[in-house]
C-alpha cells in the first residue's frame, strides 16, 4: 500500500523567514518515486521535483531544498527566505512499485505575509 | 504547446444529470489520468489510461466512466450526477509512468 502524510495542513510565516513542509511516505516497494507539486492560487499544479528511492542526496534548486531521509521515510522541503509569491497549497506525492498511478499527500498550504 | 487542455472550467449540475468532462494534450503523452480534489484531501485518482484504447481505474472510479480513442483526448462521463461529485475535476499526462505530470487548469463542478 502507499501513503502520503503531510501533517501540516496550514502554515503562515513572515516574508524572509525560512519554512519547512514535512512529507512521511509508506511503501512497501523498494524502488520508488517521490515529487513535490505547487498549486498557487490560479489553481493548476506546478511540478517542483522528482526523486527516486535509491538517491538519497539532497537538492537544492535557488531557495528551495528537499531532504530525503529513508530511514525516517520523509522527503522534506524547505524554502528559504520565503517570498509572496511562495504562498501556495503543496503536495508531496509518492509513485511506487512499478505502478501506473501516483498517490498525494492531503497538501499543506503555505502563505507567505509581507 | 497549450499543454494541458479542460473544458468547461466551471459547471453546475442538478441531480441526475450527465455530462462529460473534456481534456486535450498535445504534448504526445501516452499517460493521461483524472483526478478529483476535495477540501482538504488532496488529490484522488479516478480512472488513468497508459494509452490509446486502455483504461483502468483509480481509487475513486464509482460514478464515472473515460474513455480513450486518440493519444490527445480523455473525456470524463459522469452519468447520473450526485452531489457526492461535487469537486475540482484535474486532467493530468505524462510521457511515460512514474514521472512528473502535467497539469490541466481544472474543471470546478457543482452538483445541487
Amino acid at each position: 500500500a502507499q501513503k502520503v502524510t503531510q501533517a501540516q495542513t496550514e502554515i503562515s510565516v513572515v516574508e524572509k523567514e525560512d519554512v519547512t513542509l514535512d512529507c512521511v511516505y509508506e511503501t512497501r516497494d523498494t524502488t520508488y518515486y517521490l515529487f513535490w507539486y505547487k498549486q498557487p492560487p490560479s489553481g493548476e499544479l506546478v511540478f517542483l521535483i522528482r526523486r527516486n528511492s535509491f538517491d538519497e542526496q539532497n537538492e537544492i534548486s535557488g531557495r528551495y531544498s528537499w531532504n530525503f531521509q529513508k530511514s525516517t521515510s520523509s522527503f522534506n522541503f524547505t524554502i528559504t527566505a520565503s517570498q509572496v509569491v511562495d504562498s501556495a497549497v503543496y503536495f508531496c506525492a509518492l509513485s511506487s512499485g512499478g505502478r501506473d498511478d501516483m498517490r498525494f499527500g492531503a497538501g499543506t498550504r503555505l502563505t507567505v505575509k509581507p | 504547446n497549450a499543454g494541458v487542455t479542460q473544458t468547461p472550467k466551471f459547471r453546475i449540475l442538478k441531480i441526475g444529470q450527465s455530462m462529460t468532462l473534456q481534456c486535450t494534450q498535445d504534448m504526445n503523452h501516452n499517460y493521461m489520468y483524472w483526478y478529483r480534489q476535495d477540501p482538504g484531501m488532496g488529490l484522488k485518482l479516478i480512472y488513468y489510461s497508459v494509452g490509446a484504447g486502455i483504461t483502468d481505474k483509480g481509487e475513486v472510479p464509482n460514478g464515472y466512466n473515460v474513455s480513450r480513442s486518440t493519444t490527445e483526448d480523455f473525456p470524463l462521463r459522469l452519468e447520473l450526477a450526485a452531489p457526492s461529485q461535487t469537486s475540482v475535476y484535474f486532467c493530468a499526462s505524462s510521457f511515460g509512468q512514474q514521472i512528473e505530470q502535467y497539469f490541466g487548469p481544472g474543471t470546478r463542478l457543482t452538483v445541487t
